[in-house]
């Protein structure tokens, strides 16, 4: 079955470093997020990208973070200056409309910022 | 704002019996509805979707959507303590927007 692969699957990080989450999404989806859970909490949506360009984002979403498709098949999220509340598990997801319609989440990044 | 409500348990069931998750949503025009589990530190994993008024089988798990109320619910028949996890609702609108989920429901299966 097609996967969602996430790297690092564990990162910290000290307050005030940059870090970039990858992933790599399934082969023939077009539609890529990020949402993060912060320990106890729901699954909160970051950003939605397709075609090369961001298509929705949240509030969460502000300056410190990006998104890139530097390459076919790599999908990234880069948080700068990251500060202690941005220790969260991150989920990277693909979409097609073919299929069950259901996201294809990946195992996901575990931030650590100390 | 789109909220999406689920009691947040745990919810627990023995062996064996029928476990009955539910999950209310504000957005009238929320379109497609997704159940989704999650392990303690794990991604979540798709269970069940439905898009239309009614219930849907898949193996132990039958999913049932009510618009007229914004309802939807997730029952799990026969539960096994593998089946212990939190069960995240999940809603979105048309096309390719993103998904808004519950916060969950902790189920426990005793063995």
């Amino acid at each position: 079955e097609p996967e969602v692969t996430q790297t690092p699957s564990h990162q910290v990080t000290q307050m005030g470093q940059e870090v970039i989450l990858r992933c790599v999404p399934i082969s023939n989806h077009l539609y890529f997020y990020w949402y993060r859970q912060i320990l106890g909490q729901k699954v909160e949506f970051l950003v939605s990208f397709y075609n090369n360009e961001i298509s929705e984002k949240s509030e969460i979403f502000d300056d410190q973070f990006s998104v890139e498709r530097p390459d076919g098949s790599n999908f990234t999220l880069k948080i700068r200056s990251t500060k202690l509340e941005d220790s969260a598990m991150y989920f990277c997801a693909s979409y097609s409309f073919a299929g069950d319609y259901g996201y294809t989440f990946g195992s996901g990044t575990r931030l650590t910022v100390v | 704002q789109k909220e999406v409500e689920q009691n947040s348990g745990p919810l627990s069931v023995p062996e064996g019996a029928i476990a009955s998750l539910n999950c209310t949503y504000s957005d009238r025009v929320s379109q497609s509805f997704f159940w989704y589990r999650q392990y303690s530190g794990k991604s979540p994993e798709l269970i069940m979707s439905i898009y239309s008024n009614g219930d849907k089988e898949d193996g132990r798990f039958t999913a049932q959507l009510n618009k007229a109320s914004q309802y939807v619910s997730l029952l799990i028949r026969d539960s096994q303590p593998s089946d212990s996890a939190t069960y995240l609702c999940a809603v979105k609108d048309s096309g390719n927007t993103p998904l808004v989920f519950g916060k969950g429901t902790r189920l426990s299966v005793i063995a």
